[in-house]
């Protein structure tokens, strides 16, 4: 079957540092993408992982172990603005279909 | 700006009353996706064209159907729409993954259904 689980909720103080983990089992796996979601939006491109290792990009950065079924999202120097979902997929073999995890909301305060 | 186009934003229908939600993309995108997301749940993938080929998932309901007229447009019937209907759709698009390997998916603003 297909799997992807990750924390439904997290909290974290503006400027900090969160890490939000994703697992996965799945059928087929051709890369592993990050989107953020805030509430009533469409899903917005964060990060993609094919390969094992850290892939940094600004604020953001994202690691897969594919051995494992395991990513992570690594958000630094929080703002109030990153309160939102942050959903995990896995894209499986062929036409690029994703399986979405259910997201993880974020909420950054003061 | 290049971008995926969604309209309405908001859609109300009646129960078991026809209702047609439309996408359209200037990406110039081969592949169109169409995800059913409920409050609080992943978004679940209903059916995809590449070009022309219609690709429809498993579990996805005989009441759902898609049209695919153009590169440009997609749209997605509900025959006879139910109260567990009631969710936000979402339009994607892609490039060509056959050519490019897996590629970002980009994403429409979205409708939110309502059925009464």
């Amino acid at each position: 079957g297909q799997n992807i689980d990750q924390p439904t909720e997290m909290t974290a103080t503006e400027g900090a540092i969160v890490q939000i983990n994703c697992t996965y089992q799945t059928s087929g796996f051709n890369g592993l993408f990050w989107y953020q979601q805030h509430a009533g939006e469409a899903p917005t491109f964060l990060s993609y992982n094919v390969l094992d290792g850290l892939e940094e990009k600004g604020r953001f950065s994202s690691f897969l172990s594919r051995s494992k079924g395991y990513s992570y999202l690594l958000l630094k120097e929080l703002q109030m603005k990153d309160s939102a979902s942050y959903l995990c997929a896995v894209s499986r073999e062929g036409y690029n279909k994703l399986i979405f995890g259910a997201g993880t909301r974020l909420a950054v305060h003061p | 700006d290049a971008m995926v186009i969604q309209n309405p934003r908001y859609q109300v229908t009646q129960f078991g009353k026809p209702v047609t939600l439309s996408c359209s993309q200037t990406l110039n995108h081969n592949v169109m996706y169409w995800y059913q997301q409920k409050s609080s749940q992943a978004p679940k993938l209903l059916f995809h064209y590449y070009d022309k080929d219609f690709n429809n998932e498993a579990d996805t309901p005989d009441n759902f159907q898609s049209r695919r007229p153009n590169t440009s447009f997609c749209f997605l019937d509900i025959r006879s729409p139910g109260l567990g209907d009631a969710a936000m759709y979402l339009c994607a698009t892609s490039r060509d993954p056959i050519a490019e390997g897996t590629d970002t998916q980009y994403f429409g603003p979205g409708t939110r259904l309502t059925v009464l």
